[in-house]
């Protein structure tokens, strides 16, 4: 079983809609991190989470939010989609130390 | 301003040669340098690391090097294979932020 897990694979929304990108582990580890990669560049921090009660916004917040459900758990939600969020989004948790390790992505068209 | 770069986009080598990836970063803050390799339709995976109190490290075929100096690591994979062709992403963090940079990633192919 994958240790970083991540639903939906594949979305398809529309402009103005709420979606919502959950990601799971079974790491144990503290910290969870939501990116994105767009075509031809690296990927982007949107948000991390050293636990449940810390949550700290990362490169490219605007337009997202996010939840720490539990240690486990971490969703990423767009409240009003828009076009140019139209990515590949990749969560990520980490330990003590610095390797993160990711999940599968979720592949996001906004129409 | 891009503190990680991945100057080529993509590289091509034949089975059996090496491969030379390489990476320039701008901050001198950074002192942890990782590198991950991406398949189409996966998640990154953790493929080696240095830090910067070390100049090599080596794990089987995969030997990351770092020169501070010049602000420059390099990805050798020596004998490239044909499960190597991926993207390959550069990332650098600064000690005890755990953020890391990315590079934007180079698309390696190994022909065969």
């Amino acid at each position: 079983d994958a240790d970083v897990t991540q639903t939906p694979r594949n979305r398809i929304t529309k402009t103005g809609k709420r979606i919502m990108l959950e990601c799971s582990q079974t790491k144990g580890h503290d910290r969870m991190y939501w990116y994105r990669q767009d075509p031809g560049l690296g990927l982007r921090l949107i948000y991390y989470s050293f636990d449940v009660k810390d949550i700290n916004k990362g490169e490219i917040s605007d337009g997202y939010s996010v939840s720490r459900q539990a240690q486990a758990k971490f969703s990423l939600s767009l409240e009003s989609a828009i076009p140019n969020q139209t990515a590949l989004y990749f969560c990520a948790t980490s330990g003590a130390l610095e390797t993160q390790y990711f999940g599968p992505g979720t592949r996001l068209l906004v129409l | 301003d891009q503190q990680v770069k991945q100057n080529s986009p993509s590289l091509s080598v034949q089975e059996g040669r090496i491969s030379i990836l390489n990476c320039d970063y701008t901050n001198s803050m950074f002192d942890y340098f990782l590198w991950y390799k991406k398949y189409p339709a996966e998640g990154p995976t953790f493929l080696i690391s240095i830090s910067s109190i070390k100049d090599k490290n080596e794990d089987g075929r995969f030997t990351v090097f770092l020169n501070k100096s010049a602000k420059h690591l390099s990805l050798h994979i020596v004998p490239s294979q044909p499960g190597d062709s991926a993207v390959y992403f550069c990332a650098a963090t600064q000690g005890g932020s755990e953020k890391l940079v990315f590079g934007k990633g180079t698309k390696l192919t190994v022909n065969p």
